[in-house]
């Protein structure tokens, strides 16, 4: 079946850093891109950023830029993200999502998300 | 950053009523607008890409279109199966952005 699915939920001191990871079918990496969304409670959808495996790229909210950080492990078609200087604002559930990759204009960019993981609540709490 | 803005934030219809949500831009985003469906508890789904195209396995009662700044998404016959919360989503420019989310609920 193909799916993504990431890892179980976690609770979190404020100021403390959170790894969530998304393990992708094989190949996936070969022509997607991974993105992370999250969703605090009761809210919309917030996304993050992006990686691009086939073309070593990152891209990353100017929201989270620096205190996030995605990576793909190729060996085993897993994305991770990585979320430092914890605050209650970042409460919410977690999800990957895979996209076939657009690129025009000289970059490229995630285009739909056609396979969400299902989600990892990470809860950030005193 | 692009803003998007749904509409309305939520409805009631009765099934087989026609339900129309739209999704206006803040700037031109041409035709890179996409369309998910999520309910209760659940990841969101694909339901409309690149303005109009139906995802897999989406029923064909479902329908989008628009250009520039403004996008709807169309249910022809609203089904019980379809309450949940609909969000647009551009990808014309960074940071992606979605909408607020319009949900839709069984009169």
């Amino acid at each position: 079946q193909v799916e993504l699915v990431q890892s179980g939920a976690e609770v979190k001191k404020p100021g403390s850093s959170v790894k969530v990871s998304c393990k992708a079918p094989g190949g996936t990496f070969i022509s997607h891109a991974i993105s992370w969304v999250r969703q605090a409670p009761g809210q919309g959808l917030e996304w993050m950023g992006a990686v691009i495996p086939i073309f070593t790229s990152t891209l990353y909210a100017q929201k989270f830029q620096g205190r996030v950080t995605i990576i793909a492990d190729d060996s085993t078609t897993t994305a991770y993200m990585e979320l430092s200087s914890l605050t209650s604002e970042d409460t919410a559930v977690y999800y990957c999502a895979r996209a076939p990759v657009l690129c025009r204009g000289g970059t490229c960019h995630p285009n739909h998300y056609d396979l969400w993981g299902q989600g990892t609540r990470v809860t950030v709490s005193s | 950053d692009i803003q998007m803005t749904q509409s309305p934030s939520s409805l009631s219809a009765s099934v087989g009523d026609r339900v129309t949500i739209t999704c206006q831009a803040s700037q031109d985003i041409t035709k890179y607008l996409n369309w998910y469906q999520q309910k209760p508890g659940k990841a969101p789904k694909l339901l409309i890409y690149d303005v109009s195209n139906l995802a897999r396995g989406v029923p064909s009662r479902f329908s989008g279109s628009g250009s520039g700044t403004d996008f709807t998404v169309t249910i022809n016959s609203l089904q019980p199966e379809d309450i949940g919360t609909y969000y647009c989503q551009q990808f014309d420019d960074l940071p992606q952005t979605f909408g607020g989310g319009t949900k839709v609920e069984i009169k």
